[in-house]
């Protein structure tokens, strides 16, 4: 299976810890998203990247976020000082190929903070 | 600015009963809009798309059309099954407007079918 994977499934910790996530986009597909979504809301976007570069990040990203892609293949998206309120399952999706911006989605991380 | 906005749920229908989910857009660009499913414990699945004005998007018996007069995307199914039971999103990708093509989502509308 060649889809959008996404490590860890889960991830609880302690409030003031920092967290690190890992997405793995679909191989040939050149943009790669973070969403943020919250029990019975739908997913925000957080953060955009084509190859390595970031190029648009959602005012809901705050300081505490960072996100990179360093050889335009799998992102990595840090928390650090962690609060309750990041709490929420954290999606990756990719898409690729000219005039196609459908996404496909990962499974989630999601993370709890205690 | 962009926005979706869902007919709210639960909804809960009985097999073989036709399905529709309303959905409403504000964009300020071209959008091309989506419906993704999300089915109990599992990601958000790509169901069907629709790019541009009377594009009408298919799969799975599941039918939106893209109507640009009335900025409408509805969901709609003749005849459902217990196994279409899941959270369904409504969304848009606008990518005039400086938008890198990030998707907005609506909040979600939960399907519940019984046997």
């Amino acid at each position: 299976d060649t889809g959008v994977s996404q490590d860890p499934r889960h991830k609880i910790t302690k409030r003031g810890q920092n967290v690190t996530f890992r997405c793995d986009p679909i191989s040939e597909h050149n943009r790669l998203y973070w969403y943020r979504q919250t029990l019975g809301q739908g997913p925000e976007f957080l953060t955009y990247f084509q190859n390595e570069a970031q190029l648009e990040k959602s005012r809901l990203l705050s300081d505490r976020f960072s996100a990179e892609r360093p050889k335009g293949s799998f992102s990595t998206l840090e928390i650090q000082r962690t609060e309750q309120g990041d709490s929420a399952m954290y999606l990756c999706a990719s898409s690729g190929g000219t005039g196609t911006y459908e996404q496909y989605f990962g499974p989630g991380t999601r993370l709890t903070v205690t | 600015g962009n926005s979706v906005t869902q007919m709210e749920g639960p909804v809960t229908l009985s097999e073989e009963a036709f399905l529709t989910i309303n959905c409403t857009y504000t964009a300020t660009g071209y959008p091309s809009l989506f419906w993704y499913v999300q089915y109990p414990g599992e990601g958000l699945q790509l169901l069907l798309k629709a790019t541009k004005a009377d594009d009408k998007g298919s799969n799975k018996g599941f039918e939106a059309t893209y109507r640009k007069e009335t900025t409408s995307f509805h969901l709609e199914k003749g005849s459902v099954q217990v196994s279409d039971s899941a959270v369904y999103f409504c969304a848009l990708s606008d990518r005039g407007g400086g938008s890198q093509g990030n998707l907005i989502f609506g909040k979600g509308t939960k399907l519940s079918v019984k046997p």
